[in-house]
């Protein structure tokens, strides 16, 4: 399935580093979000862009930075990461902001942070 | 207490078990429920949404109960490819905030 993708699928990174993530949807989706999955725990939600407007932040730390250019693609630009910050990033899309919809993910990116 | 919670798991079932898996929410304001599945390594893909009058898709059947505030999916004539992990996922508003359960190990034995 091609719906939802991400770039790159693994990143190994320094703490001084700056990466970023991409994530591209292709379903005509409004709404984007990034979650954090961490071993043994649950999805973590981390950001929420709705017609490209970001309206949820669940108290990211700023060295996560997200960017939404367009309803198509979310960015989320890393910086001066910690060892803590490995985890599974996923990019999901759901159809309407207003309405609730099942969300389609893509793959995740698997960070390591050395 | 948390806002979504599971079965803990892991459940080790036979091929052809039928087995049945919990979850609560917290907020009674929740509208939308899904039960997703996540292969190992792998990202989740939905599996059904729940309806409030339940419904049914094949083996699998999601029942919701508000008043209890549960969501159950049962599984019959299990197969070896649905072994995965089964998250409950709750949204608590019409807004994007979906908020995933820590997820139920299946592993369905030959």
């Amino acid at each position: 399935e091609t719906g939802v993708t991400q770039t790159p699928r693994h990143l190994v990174m320094g703490m001084t580093n700056k990466k970023s993530l991409k994530c591209e949807q292709h379903l005509g989706h409004n709404a984007m979000y990034w979650y954090k999955q961490s071993a043994k725990k649950p999805l973590e939600l981390m950001f929420v862009y709705s017609l490209e407007e970001r309206v949820e932040n669940n108290s990211v730390p700023s060295r996560f930075s997200p960017e939404c250019p367009n309803s198509s693609h979310l960015f989320l630009h890393l910086h001066t990461l910690q060892p803590e910050d490995s985890a599974l990033y996923l990019c999901a899309s759901s159809q309407d902001p207003q309405v609730t919809y099942e969300q389609y993910f893509g793959p995740g990116t698997r960070l390591t942070v050395t | 207490r948390k806002e979504v919670e599971q079965d803990p798991g892991p459940f080790n079932v036979p091929e052809g078990a039928t087995v049945a898996f919990n979850c609560t929410y917290s907020n009674s304001a929740s509208q939308s429920f899904f039960w997703y599945r996540q292969d190992c390594r792998k990202e989740p893909k939905l599996l059904m949404s729940v309806y409030s009058s339940g419904n049914e898709d094949g083996r699998f059947t999601a029942q919701l109960n508000r008043a209890s505030q549960y969501i159950s999916l049962l599984i019959r004539d299990s197969k070896l490819s649905d072994s995965a992990t089964y998250l409950c996922v709750v949204n608590s508003d019409y807004g994007q905030n979906f908020v995933f359960g820590p997820g139920t190990r299946l592993s369905v034995l030959p």
